[in-house]
């Protein structure tokens, strides 16, 4: 059974920082592409990140770019999301989401973790 | 880039049948995915590349798309298919693009 668990989501200051994690298990996790995408309250999905299985390439929303930086570790089956000089329109609910094919990304996310909610206020 | 615009609500009897619109400039030209989000909840994949379900979704879902809108599609709509339903492309330039969401109602 694939399983995502995120954790790290926190209430943090204005400019602080935060990291997240998310641990997998239950399928070939070097073999495939892995996202955050984000929902802030009563607003749509976005897609935040996403960084290839095998190669770790990495792509970042224009939201994020030079703020937040995505990595894997193959071995330990995780993806983590580090995320600096937050801003209060950052605050949303964080999911990792695993990319439905292996190789280079296809951009569709057919499991989902439960979330893990980051609030940026003073 | 590609900007996905649906409708903010939709209705539908229970048994019915509803359709959720995805409109966008190039959609015909690439493929579209919906997700259901249910309120604390994580999204579900119900439909990829514009028409295929992954295993476990009902038959009643279902998609199309042709000239510059998607259609998801559900079938005898039951009290447990309320949710926010999001359609979604890959994008060479944004890399990934959700629709604003729909939400559906059953009545």
């Amino acid at each position: 059974e694939v399983q995502l668990v995120e954790s790290g989501g926190d209430l943090v200051q204005p400019g602080g920082s935060v990291r997240l994690s998310c641990a997998t298990s239950g399928f070939p996790f070097s073999s495939y592409a892995m996202n955050w995408v984000r929902q802030a309250p009563g607003k749509r999905l976005e897609w935040v990140s996403e960084i290839g299985g095998r190669d770790g390439s990495t792509n970042y929303a224009d939201s994020v770019k030079g703020r937040y930086t995505i990595s894997r570790d193959n071995s330990k089956n995780t993806v983590s999301l580090e995320m600096n000089s937050l801003r209060a329109d950052d605050t949303a609910i964080y999911y990792c989401a695993k990319d439905r094919y292996t190789g280079r990304p296809g951009r569709v996310f057919d499991y989902w973790g439960q979330g893990t909610l980051v609030a940026v206020s003073s | 880039s590609s900007e996905l615009t649906q409708p903010v609500s939709v209705s539908v009897a229970l048994g019915q049948t509803a359709n959720i619109s995805c409109d966008g400039d190039n959609i015909r030209s690439t493929n579209v995915h919906w997700y259901q989000k249910k309120p604390g909840q994580a999204p579900v994949l119900v439909i990829f590349r514009d028409k295929y379900r992954p295993s476990g979704i009902p038959e009643r879902f279902s998609g199309s798309n042709s000239g510059k809108t998607a259609t998801l599609t559900i079938a005898r709509a039951q009290a447990g298919d309320e949710a926010d339903y999001y359609c979604q492309v890959g994008d060479i330039t944004t890399f990934c693009v959700f629709g604003g969401g729909t939400k559906v109602t059953v009545l």
